[in-house]
């Protein structure tokens, strides 16, 4: 069964970068039929898709939030990182980790991680 | 705001059949599939529908998905308490280079 879980700083100080990791076991982060995504959710709001990376080779990012989001993958430790920079009140969530199944015309996140609340305050 | 759109509420006694609603535009709904998430209280989404009307292992025949045009519909027969949680739509956009969510609408069994 596979498993995501979130881990990082859980309170982090405004203009400063907010980095998550995502630990997946169960199975590898180097398949080929598979990406991998970050998602947020602010306190009592909807989803938010933060960007999603293929293999260190291809990545996709919210154009919202392009500008300072950073998205990297370490196949020897099976796991996938996420960086925000410049971080403001706005970017208190909590942090979601993914897998995302994709093809053509069909994306969808099948295994989620239990979230990890980060809050933005100094 | 978000892209795809839903309303923010829906209700139904226990037995009914709701359907929520899910638009959206030529970009993502009118040329993807839709997906739909189910969030209990506390908890991280859950694939609840793929493919438009595609249901993962495990999850009952009372949730069923449809799609025509730009729009989406999740439908839930037989509504039980445990079917409270927050739903949300989801879909591919080409002009964003994607995921977009809808809203969410939260529903709650009187």
């Amino acid at each position: 069964q596979l498993q995501l879980q979130e881990s990082g700083p859980g309170l982090v100080k405004p203009s400063e970068t907010l980095s998550l990791t995502c630990t997946v076991s169960g199975g590898s982060i180097s398949s080929s039929t598979y990406y991998w995504g970050w998602i947020r959710q602010p306190p009592g709001k909807g989803l938010e898709w933060i960007g999603t990376i293929y293999y260190s080779v291809s990545t996709y990012y919210n154009p919202s939030l392009k500008s300072r989001v950073t998205i990297s993958v370490d196949t020897s430790k099976n796991q996938f990182s996420l960086k925000l920079s410049s971080v403001a009140a706005a970017d208190t969530a909590v942090y979601y980790c993914a897998r995302l199944m994709a093809t053509i015309s069909l994306s969808y996140f099948d295994y989620w991680g239990q979230g990890t609340l980060v809050t933005v305050s100094s | 705001q978000s892209v795809l759109t839903q309303p923010p509420s829906a209700s139904g006694t226990p037995g009914q059949r709701v359907t929520i609603s899910c638009s959206g535009s030529s970009s993502n709904i009118g040329s993807n599939f839709v997906n739909w998430y189910q969030q209990l209280p506390g908890t991280a989404p859950k694939l609840l529908i793929y493919s438009n009307n595609q249901r993962p292992s495990g999850v009952p025949d009372r949730f069923s998905g449809s799609k025509s045009g730009t729009s989406a519909s999740l439908a839930i027969s037989g509504l039980q308490s445990e079917d409270e949680a927050d739903y949300y739509c989801a879909a591919w956009d080409d002009s964003l280079n994607g995921v977009v969510f809808g809203g969410g609408t939260k529903l709650t069994v009187l």
